[in-house]
């Protein structure tokens, strides 16, 4: 069965530094989405993108946050200048319409923060 | 602002028990709600509801919406083992041009042999 696939499943950076955490959603899909989970908290949504561009995005997606699709696979997450509370599992998500079609989910980069 | 409220936060039951799972919700807009399955990484999606009353069921698995109630149930008969998991319930807001997922803090079901 297709998969989201993200790389890598672990990252740790100096705070300050900046990340990029990669995704390949599932290839016919279209919509694709952020997700994080502070540890022992809810997922929460970060932005979802759409025809190469972010359809919407939440109040955690400040300016120190980007996405990309820079090819027809790959979808990206980039934080500029990480903080200590961006320690988190960051989770991709694709579906292959908008409305009422699932969301399918990648196995989660975990992110560390020193 | 939406809201997911899962219960209980946690369960313990032995192996063969059955076990009812809890989700309410205060949406604008609803449009469905989805139940996914957590171990230790990718919430791996279970079912989707969109329509009262109609069961959805995937071996021991089963789900049920109440639009009218806003709530859903996923239960699970004869557990095993490899059912512990945190059961995450999640709505999606329907913003204009997006689907973000609003989830439930979810239940962490163990089961013991």
């Amino acid at each position: 069965e297709p998969e989201v696939t993200q790389t890598p499943s672990h990252q740790v950076t100096q705070m300050g530094q900046e990340v990029i955490l990669r995704c390949v959603p599932i290839s016919n899909h279209l919509y694709f989405y952020w997700y994080r989970q502070i540890l022992g908290q809810k997922v929460e949504f970060l932005v979802s993108f759409y025809n190469n561009e972010i359809s919407e995005k939440s109040e955690i997606f400040d300016d120190q946050f980007s996405v990309e699709r820079p090819d027809g696979s790959n979808f990206t997450l980039k934080i500029r200048s990480t903080k200590l509370e961006d320690s988190a599992m960051y989770f991709c998500a694709s579906s292959q319409n908008w409305g009422d079609q699932p969301q399918h989910f990648g196995d989660g980069t975990r992110l560390s923060i020193l | 602002e939406d809201k997911v409220v899962q219960s209980p936060l946690s369960l313990v039951v032995h192996e063969g028990d059955t076990v009812t799972l809890n989700c309410s919700y205060e949406v604008t807009n609803f449009r469905s709600l989805l139940w996914y399955k957590q171990e230790k990484k990718a919430p791996t999606f279970l079912f989707m509801l969109t329509s009262s009353g109609i069961e959805k069921k995937s071996g021991r698995l089963s789900s049920i919406l109440d639009k009218k109630e806003l709530f859903s149930i996923l239960n699970i008969t004869a557990t095993q083992t490899g059912d512990s998991a945190v059961y995450l319930c999640a709505v999606p807001y329907s913003g204009a041009g997006s689907y973000q997922l609003t989830f439930g803090k979810g239940t962490k079901l163990s089961v013991i042999p």
